[in-house]
């Protein structure tokens, strides 16, 4: 029983264009949301956030939208460098409770090219 | 910076042998976590623990156990090691304090049952 799903193994784009990552999930439990980069032989690293009282969170060039009615998460990177190449998660947590476990995504391989 | 580390990075052993994996957190956080990391999976949840003494099983907790004795220290054992635990393993921490703070994850064990 997956919850949180990414259907895209791996997505390609030109440096400078926008990178678009998807995330479904199924618990309607899921109350915040989190993207995590991970490149090889390290651990992922935290990138943004979002708690589901908002629809979009920004940083930097990092914005994450959440669409609450169709359970859908996206990450959107503009303009797209080639160091962002990486395996991207999406997570989700559910109750009030900080630091609480997190579901995981299969996980988008993004790879920016020059 | 949150420091996770985990003893070692490669591990080789054997079918049917105990193993110990290590993690040490320096954030003096109270949750912390095991999850294995395979492709086209995620990350999934093995173990975790919010205090001391005190774990609690995951998604997929068959054939492991786990061990706080200290806040700092959260060990993974894997009881007789099978070849279908060859696998990636991650260890992560968090705080429980403020409002959903994101686990922090250490580099990794490339662990190989031979």
């Amino acid at each position: 029983d997956q919850q949180v799903k990414q259907n895209s193994p791996s997505l390609s784009v030109q440096e400078g264009r926008i990178s678009i990552l998807n995330c479904d999930y199924t618990n309607s439990m899921f109350d915040y949301f989190l993207w995590y980069k991970k490149y090889p032989a390290e651990g992922p690293t935290f990138l943004i956030s979002i708690s589901s009282i908002k629809d979009k969170n920004e940083d930097g060039r990092f914005t994450v939208f959440l669409n609450k009615s169709a359970k859908h998460l996206s990450l959107h990177i503009v303009p797209s460098q080639p160091g962002d190449s990486a395996v991207y998660f999406c997570a989700a947590s559910a109750g009030a409770t900080s630091g609480s476990r997190l579901t995981f995504g299969e996980g988008t391989q993004l790879t920016v090219n020059p | 910076d949150v420091k996770v580390t985990q003893s070692s990075r490669y591990l080789v052993k054997r079918t049917g042998e105990k193993v110990f994996l290590e993690c040490v957190q320096d954030m003096d956080h109270e949750n912390m976590f095991w999850y294995r990391q395979d492709p086209g999976l995620g990350l999934r949840l093995i173990y975790f623990s919010y205090d001391v003494k005190m774990k609690e099983k995951g998604d997929i907790p068959e054939g492991y156990s786990v061990s706080r004795e200290k806040k700092e220290r959260f060990s993974l054992i894997l009881e007789s090691a099978s070849t279908n635990q060859t696998s990636m393993y991650l260890c992560a921490s968090s705080s429980p304090q403020g409002w959903y703070q994101p686990q922090h994850f250490g580099d990794g064990t490339r662990l190989s049952i031979l």
